[in-house]
C-alpha cells in the first residue's frame, strides 16, 4: 500500500518562528513536491525535487526553503513564519515519469496556522 | 503564464444523472491531463488521466480531450452521492509537474 506521510496534521505557530514540515514516502519515488492549498486559489506548487539534494522552485517559493538529504524525505522550511503562510500544506511524490498511469500520490496534509 | 480554468461551482446534479466537469488550459505544450477528486478535508486522489485526443472511459468516468481547443472534460455517469467532492483538473507541464486548476465542487443530490 503506497504511502506518503506528513509529520503533523495540525500545527499552530507564532509569527517569526522557524517551522519545519516533514514528508516521507515509502514508494522509492524520485520526485517529491510541496504544495499549499487555499480557498479560491487551488493547489499551488511551492518547491519540488527530482533527486536527492536537488530542488527546483515552483510557482510560489518566496518565504520557503526545502531540504532533501534522503530520497524518501522532503522537508519544507518556513524561515520566519508569517500570518499569510497560514494554509493547508500538501506533500506529494511521484515516479520520475508520471504520465501514462504512473501517478502522483498525496500525503494527508498539514493545516498550519500562524498567529 | 500557465492557466487552468474550471468553473468553481457548486455544480448540483440529481442522483443517477450525468455530471459534466469542464477545464480549459493555456499551455499548448501540455501533453497529459489528470483528474483528481478531493473530498472535503482530504487530500486529492487520482481518478483519471488522458493523453490522446478523444474519449477515455473507466467505469462510470469518461475523460474527453481536445488539444486543438485546449479543452478537457470529465463526465460522471449515474452520479452517486459519494461522488460529491471537488474535482481538480491538472495538465502536466514541464518535465514532471502538474499545474492544478482551482477545482469544481460537485454535489449529487439524493
Amino acid at each position: 500500500d503506497v504511502k506518503v506521510t506528513q509529520s503533523s496534521r495540525y500545527l499552530v505557530k507564532r509569527t517569526g518562528e522557524k517551522v519545519f514540515l516533514e514528508c516521507v514516502q515509502d514508494m522509492d519515488h524520485e520526485n517529491m513536491f510541496w504544495y499549499r492549498q487555499d480557498p479560491g486559489l487551488g493547489l499551488r506548487l511551492i518547491y519540488f525535487s527530482y533527486d536527492v539534494k536537488m530542488k527546483e522552485k515552483g510557482d510560489i517559493p518566496e518565504g520557503y526553503s526545502v531540504s532533501r538529504e534522503k530520497k524518501e524525505r522532503f522537508s519544507l522550511i518556513l524561515e520566519s513564519a508569517s500570518t499569510n503562510q497560514t494554509s493547508m500544506y500538501l506533500c506529494a511524490s511521484s515516479p520520475r515519469e508520471f504520465s501514462k498511469g504512473r501517478e502522483q500520490f498525496f500525503g494527508p496534509g498539514t493545516r498550519l496556522t500562524v498567529l | 503564464q500557465k492557466e487552468v480554468e474550471q468553473n468553481s461551482g457548486p455544480l448540483s446534479v440529481p442522483e443517477g444523472a450525468i455530471a459534466s466537469l469542464n477545464c480549459t488550459y493555456s499551455d499548448r505544450g501540455s501533453q497529459s491531463f489528470f483528474w483528481y477528486r478531493q473530498y472535503s478535508g482530504k487530500s486529492p486522489e487520482l481518478i483519471m488521466f488522458i493523453y490522446s485526443n478523444g474519449d477515455k472511459e473507466d467505469g462510470r468516468f469518461t475523460a474527453q480531450l481536445n488539444k486543438a481547443s485546449q479543452y478537457v472534460s470529465l463526465l460522471i455517469r449515474d452520479s452517486q452521492p459519494s461522488d460529491s467532492a471537488t474535482y481538480l483538473c491538472a495538465p502536466k507541464t514541464g518535465a514532471n509537474n502538474l499545474f492544478f486548476g482551482t477545482g469544481t465542487r460537485l454535489t449529487v443530490i439524493p
